[in-house]
């Protein structure tokens, strides 16, 4: 079945750096890719939707400054939290359509953690 | 402002036993309706799903009842087992220009019992 595969898996580091999360589609082009972000024990939140070749389209009260969505090619998007801090801490989650019966499949997720 | 609701927020049952969590939506908009199971740290996995024009759809132990009428939809697990032990979550979706947008319920934290 279609794998979309999400790294790094778990990520620590300093506030006010940035970080660099991937999202790749394995064996099925992915012309929109999905960013969400989930709390402890909450549903997840559309962040972002990012397509091919043009901008993200970002969900209302997300800063698009903050999450840098880059969607380069058809396999391929990344979300870059920059100047990141211990709020941004989160599950962060990709998923990309993956059939005509609006099949979607999910990364496995991005646990970051900001010191 | 929370357009999919679903309860309960956990849920224990004895293996064995069947598992129900209900989901109800506003928006009529929504045209389809997949459930999702999430294992701790891992990313969600299409469970099963089903369309408005059906009331009723099942795979294996797992069974969808839709009322379209009354803008609700559940989940039955049938002889559930430890393994089942996860988190749920319904979900909607609706054309959003050319893709379908997802929105989630707030989730079901399962535990099955031996």
């Amino acid at each position: 079945g279609a794998v979309v595969s999400q790294h790094p898996s778990r990520v620590i580091c300093k506030s006010g750096t940035s970080v660099k999360i991937e999202c790749r589609s394995l064996d099925f082009q992915a012309t929109t890719m999905f960013w969400y972000r989930q709390f402890p024990k909450q549903s997840l939140m559309l962040m972002a939707t990012s397509n091919e070749g043009s901008k993200a389209t970002y969900e209302q009260g997300v800063e698009k400054d903050k999450f840098l969505i880059n969607h380069a090619s058809l396999t391929l998007s990344t979300l870059t939290v920059t100047s990141a801090h211990p709020e941004d801490s989160s599950f962060y989650i990709c998923s990309a359509m993956t059939g005509a019966n609006y099949g979607y499949t999910f990364g496995s997720g991005t646990r970051l953690t900001v010191v | 402002q929370q357009q999919v609701k679903q309860s309960p927020q956990s849920l224990i049952v004895q293996k064995g036993g069947i598992s129900i969590i209900n989901c109800a939506y506003e928006n009529t908009a929504f045209d389809y309706f997949p459930w999702y199971q999430q294992f701790p740290g891992k990313g969600p996995a299409l469970l099963i799903a089903i369309r408005p024009d059906v009331s009723e759809k099942k795979e294996g132990r797992f069974t969808i009842s839709f009322n379209k009428s009354a803008k609700q939809f559940s989940l039955h697990i049938m002889d559930s087992q430890p393994g089942d032990s996860a988190t749920y979550f319904c979900a909607a979706t609706t054309d959003s220009g050319g893709y379908q947008k997802v929105t989630f319920g707030t989730g079901t934290k399962l535990q099955v019992i031996p």
